[in-house]
């Protein structure tokens, strides 16, 4: 079956803009999950939705940036006012089991180039 | 300090060479360890759980120290195919997020 997509693949916005990056998850997965993944580092946690509910937003580094599912299935990641230092892949995954466990599946990730 | 920390090489091996990697973990609260892998420009895929006791997946064994807080990935007659990131995983108890190592890339040339 289809796996977990995003959009778009490839972003270059110059610094200052807003942008947004969509994922689609695996069709009934109630938990999805962002994560950012700089350059020559592995990903780090951003946010995680059961359903629609955001249950856990420690890891989003700013108040620049903003998640929501309010469907409870298509995600969006927002980030306003890009910087240079928000450059990164910023990748999603999602599971079919409640709880931030252990069997996620990724998307293919958006690569993000803030110039 | 990072909370898991791993080399990140590269290691170049022949193929059907025998490969470790480790891993340390800081937090001693942590429950659950994984070795994910990611090929390059791909997304990270779960390779394996990490038992207390030790587990095997065909040409994969993975190893658990929890005294010492340190995890272990072998990889025996290793192939072109095997080239990829290894990604070091943790999880602490209750509903909290995966933990992520840098990875350590492998190269296996033929």
């Amino acid at each position: 079956g289809a796996g977990v997509s995003q959009s778009p693949r490839y972003k270059v916005a110059k610094r200052g803009q807003d942008v947004a990056l969509r994922c689609d998850p695996i069709s009934g997965h109630v938990s999805l999950f962002w994560y950012q993944q700089a350059l020559g580092q592995g990903p780090e946690f951003l946010t995680y939705f059961q359903n629609e509910a955001q249950l856990d937003k420690s890891g989003l580094p700013s108040d620049r940036f903003f998640a929501e599912r309010p469907e409870g299935s298509v995600s969006t990641l927002k980030i306003q006012r890009t910087q240079q230092e928000d450059s990164a892949v910023y990748l999603c995954a999602s599971s079919s089991i409640p709880g931030q466990g252990e069997t996620q599946y990724f998307g293919p990730g958006t690569r993000l180039l803030v110039l | 300090r990072k909370e898991v920390e791993q080399d990140p090489g590269p290691f170049n091996v022949p193929e059907g060479a025998t490969v470790a990697f480790n891993c340390t973990y800081s937090n001693s609260a942590s429950q659950s360890f994984f070795w994910y892998r990611q090929d390059c420009r791909k997304e990270p895929k779960l390779l394996m759980s990490v038992y207390s006791s030790g587990n095997e997946d065909g040409r994969f064994t993975a190893q658990l120290n929890r005294a010492s807080q340190y995890i272990s990935l072998l990889i025996r007659d290793s192939k072109l195919s095997d080239s990829a990131t290894y990604l070091c995983v943790v999880k602490y108890s209750g509903n909290t997020p995966l933990v992520f190592g840098k990875g350590t890339r492998l190269s296996v040339i033929a």
